[in-house]
């Protein structure tokens, strides 16, 4: 089954409201990572997270190992935000990141 | 500037033929991949290299191999390629070694084969 889970799959918003983009993983993990990626582009590195809680600017990134869970709050979000977002985990063994499906994110003027 | 280039950015191919992407990183990483992307799947990792002449299959390499004969330069081939490997191909580069941070993607390769 899958490893990596993200909910939800798709968000609309109104430009100023807020958003919380999770990601659950099945098996034991070395680090986690949030992607963000716009239409048709490139992944674009947004937070490293192994554990705890890092920010930056409207984004904050919070990893909790021992329940294999992380989150992604986007605060006062922008249309510019619009765009998939997509976790992956680093697994123990090698340097290898599983992706989840990614969460599409919309955001409306 | 720091980057991975791919090429091509788009690609129509005919079942049965082979077909070579190309990457290319400017950073001296060691570490390079391919995976592809398929709507509802996310990206799956297909071959990894930890250096010229040092790779290691992924989680989906079946069809596929690659070559790396330079450190800056990742090939993915596809012999004899079949429709359900129409995909977008992103290749990636890292510093390598677990708990890095430092993964730059490409701009993708889109892959139609008909």
């Amino acid at each position: 089954g899958q490893q990596v889970q993200q909910s939800p799959t798709s968000l609309v918003l109104q430009e100023g409201e807020n958003a919380e983009l999770q990601c659950n993983f099945s098996t034991s993990l070395n680090s986690m990572q949030w992607f963000y990626q716009r239409p048709g582009g490139s992944l674009i590195s947004v937070f490293y997270n192994p554990s705890g809680t890092k920010q930056s600017g409207r984004l904050t990134s919070t990893t909790v190992i021992k329940e294999r869970r992380s989150s992604l709050h986007i605060s006062s979000s922008q249309i510019t935000d619009s765009g998939t977002y997509l976790c992956a985990m680093e697994r123990h063994m090698g340097y290898k990141l599983t992706f989840g499906t990614g969460t599409s994110l919309l955001v409306d003027p | 500037d720091m980057k991975v280039t791919q090429m091509p950015r788009y690609l129509i191919k005919r079942m049965g033929e082979n077909v070579l992407l190309e990457c290319g990183q400017d950073m001296s990483h060691e570490t390079m991949y391919w995976y592809r992307q398929d709507p509802g799947l996310g990206l799956q990792l297909i071959y990894i290299s930890y250096d010229v002449d040092s790779n290691s299959e992924g989680d989906i390499p079946k069809g596929y191999r690659v070559s790396r004969k330079k450190r800056e330069h990742f090939s993915l081939i596809l012999d004899s390629a079949k429709t359900n490997q129409t995909s977008v191909y992103f290749c990636a580069s890292s510093l390598g070694g677990q708990g890095n941070s430092d993964y730059t993607f490409g701009s993708g390769t889109r892959l139609l084969v008909i």
